[in-house]
């Protein structure tokens, strides 16, 4: 079966400090991977999402980047984190070439930032 | 940009009363997908619904698409302090994307 897997579960951090969330999918093979972010209370804002090896595209221009080194390795990047970054950070995945593309989501980082 | 909107955005029920939330376009819709997000956690996909005038039962949960496709919703007969969470709908995406857009969710809360 499919699990993703996404670490660290929380995170509190400086503003101004690097940033790098990891996100890892097993069972499955070429999926498509997402990052979404919700803020508290809010709904799921799609922030990048990749059809394979180091094809990115973004979705919301940001002080964030994306990269997907292996195929079912997705990293998200920040070079000097906001307050504004703070959120619930999702990794997702869903299967390539599915028309209907049902999102499958790993459990989450949350990101706090002072 | 294709959007879907939600409402309402909570619903306080006391347990045993029915819930419903609902998911419109003004477009037309290839499909809607249902996902619930417990408090915490992270969404999960509950079901997809694809064809015109489609319902599907999961236990106490009944989900319905629209004659046009242009509307769905999600009905709990007798919430349970389980049903407690988010519940979002998710159209396909702009422009023949495939990427999903989910509505903001609507989050019910249970009093026992």
């Amino acid at each position: 079966s499919q699990t993703i897997h996404q670490w660290p579960a929380t995170l509190v951090q400086p503003v101004g400090s690097p940033l790098s969330l990891e996100c890892t999918v097993e069972g499955t093979s070429n999926p498509n991977l997402y990052w979404y972010r919700q803020a508290a209370g809010r709904g799921l804002q799609l922030l990048f999402y990749s059809v394979g090896i180091g094809q990115i595209s973004s979705e919301v221009p940001q002080n964030l980047s994306a990269s997907r080194p292996q195929d079912r390795q997705f990293i998200l990047s920040s070079k000097k984190l906001l307050l504004s970054d703070s959120g619930f950070y999702l990794c997702a995945w869903s299967v390539l070439g599915n028309p209907y593309n049902e999102q499958f989501f790993g459990p989450g980082t949350r990101l706090t930032v002072l | 940009g294709q959007q879907v909107m939600q409402i309402p955005q909570y619903q306080h029920v006391q347990e045993g009363e029915d819930f419903t939330t609902y998911c419109n376009s003004s477009t037309t819709l290839s499909n809607i997908q249902w996902y619930k997000q417990r408090p915490g956690g992270h969404p999960v996909f509950l079901i997809q619904l694809v064809k015109s005038g489609e319902v599907k039962k999961q236990k106490r949960l009944t989900f319905q698409f629209g004659e046009a496709k242009k509307n769905s919703s999600l009905h709990i007969t007798a919430t349970q302090t389980t049903d407690v969470g988010t519940y979002f709908c998710a159209g396909p995406g702009s422009g023949g994307s495939y990427i999903p857009t989910f509505g903001r969710g609507t989050s019910l809360i249970v009093h026992p």
